[in-house]
């Protein structure tokens, strides 16, 4: 059974750091790309970013230069790295896996979401 | 940017009956568009890929359809269950986007 469990999630204040990972597990980790998905209370879902089974990385504009997505096949975990943090990241931040191996496509597996808040 | 425009944002729909959620795209995303469905406190779950392939373990009951910048996504004989949020997204092209999503309620 494939199980995405994220964790890392908490305050911190703006312009500060904060790295999430997201345990994988029920499934090859190396032969799909995984990605990041958050959404902020009470919005809709905003794609943030992929990490290929290519070790291609794509972001979201809002997120580019600031985060940085990696993955660790031996410990078949999913990282994102946070810098810089501001006010509008305040997100659940889910990590999802992508539908079919080696391309980039729909999310058939999701995690629980961490809750991320920026705040002074 | 492929912007993904979802319509209704609220459906009122008694049980029993069927509902039609629309999706349409500021370009096309030729047939790579999925549907979700979000519980309140719940990730999402996925429903439907490809525009019209259902995910596995979803109920016949939905349905997507669409091609070019039209996109569907048909509930029929809405049980209890099925009362959320759904959204469509495109994975065409980079961003991937998804659209702002429509509440499904009880009428």
């Amino acid at each position: 059974e494939v199980q995405l469990v994220e964790s890392g999630g908490g305050l911190v204040q703006p312009g500060g750091s904060l790295r999430l990972s997201c345990a994988a597990s029920g499934f090859m980790f190396s032969r799909y790309a995984m990605t990041w998905v958050r959404q902020a209370p009470g919005k809709g879902l905003e794609w943030v970013s992929i990490f290929g089974s290519n070790y291609v990385t794509y972001y979201a504009d809002s997120v580019k230069g600031r985060f940085t997505v990696s993955k660790d096949i031996s410990k078949n975990t999913l990282y994102l790295q946070m810098n810089s943090l501001r006010a509008d990241d305040t997100a659940v931040y889910y990590c999802a896996k992508v539908g079919a191996p080696g391309g980039y496509n729909w999310f058939d597996r999701w995690g629980q979401g961490t809750l991320v808040t920026v705040s002074s | 940017e492929i912007v993904m425009t979802q319509s209704p944002a609220t459906l009122s729909v008694s049980p029993g009956e069927g509902a039609t959620l629309s999706c349409r795209a500021s370009q096309s995303p030729s047939s790579h568009v999925a549907w979700y469905q979000q519980k309140a406190g719940q990730a999402p779950r996925l429903l439907i890929y490809g525009a019209s392939t259902r995910a596995t373990d979803i109920p016949a009951r939905f349905s997507g359809s669409g091609s070019g910048t039209e996109f569907t996504l048909t509930i029929s004989g809405l049980q209890s269950e099925d009362f959320a949020v759904y959204y469509c997204q495109q994975y065409n092209s980079w961003p991937l986007t998804f659209g702002g999503g429509t509440k499904v309620e009880i009428k």
